[in-house]
């Protein structure tokens, strides 16, 4: 019962360096997104797909590179790493039927040094 | 573009009080989630609001939803402690939009 699993949980990076954050779903869900939360802040919508081979940006895509190859995976590109980036990045999925919510995963969290 | 306002953003309560949470929003979606988030965790669904007219219940929350005022409410009846969190609405249409979240304290 994996339900969104977000990996890794904890990374430091050096500013310039880039990294992928993972995101995989077991849930056959069609919609997925990318948020990032700075301290003490709300939401921000980085990128969102809403099935595989599709794509869209969100509020905060600058930076920031997705692709869905599969159903299950999202995985998020980090290019460059900046300062500002430090951040706790979330993944999320739906399958946007009727009553259903969305799914979270448990967050990972970045510092850019 | 699709807009979120929560208010108030801090909310520092008695137990036993009661208050309510605003969410307004700028399109005519009548999709609307309520979550609760802990400190250094993830985000937790309360409730899920899929028409006008929606009201959700569970325990001491109560969640409404007004898509003519597009319009939601988070009521609280009777705080206890364990309600302290941030609470977050978010409106959803192609995309999925947080408010600011109203962080919520419960005093003794």
């Amino acid at each position: 019962n994996a339900g969104v699993t977000q990996t890794p949980k904890f990374r430091i990076l050096k500013i310039g360096q880039s990294m992928t954050l993972q995101c995989t779903q077991d849930m056959n869900h069609n919609y997925m997104y990318w948020y990032r939360q700075d301290p003490g802040m709300g939401l921000k919508l980085i990128y969102y797909s809403v099935g595989a081979g599709i794509t869209d940006k969100g509020e905060v895509p600058n930076g920031y590179n997705v692709s869905r190859s599969t159903t299950e995976d999202f995985p998020l590109r980090l290019e460059l790493a900046a300062p500002s980036q430090t951040s706790v990045y979330f993944c999320a999925s739906t399958d946007r039927r009727s009553g259903n919510t969305i799914y979270f995963g448990e967050g990972s969290w970045l510092t850019v040094v | 573009e699709l807009k979120v306002e929560q208010n108030p953003l801090f909310l520092s309560m008695q137990e036993g009080k009661n208050y309510t949470i605003y969410c307004n929003y700028s399109t005519t979606s009548d999709r609307l989630y309520w979550y609760r988030q802990d400190p250094g965790k993830s985000l937790e669904s309360l409730f899920v609001l899929l028409s006008n007219g929606a009201v959700k219940q569970e325990g001491r929350l109560m969640a409404s939803l007004d898509t003519k005022a597009r319009l939601s409410t988070l009521h609280i009846t009777a705080a206890v402690h364990d309600l302290s969190a941030t609470y977050f609405c978010a409106v959803e249409e192609d995309d999925m939009r947080f408010g600011a979240g109203t962080r919520l304290t419960v005093k003794p």
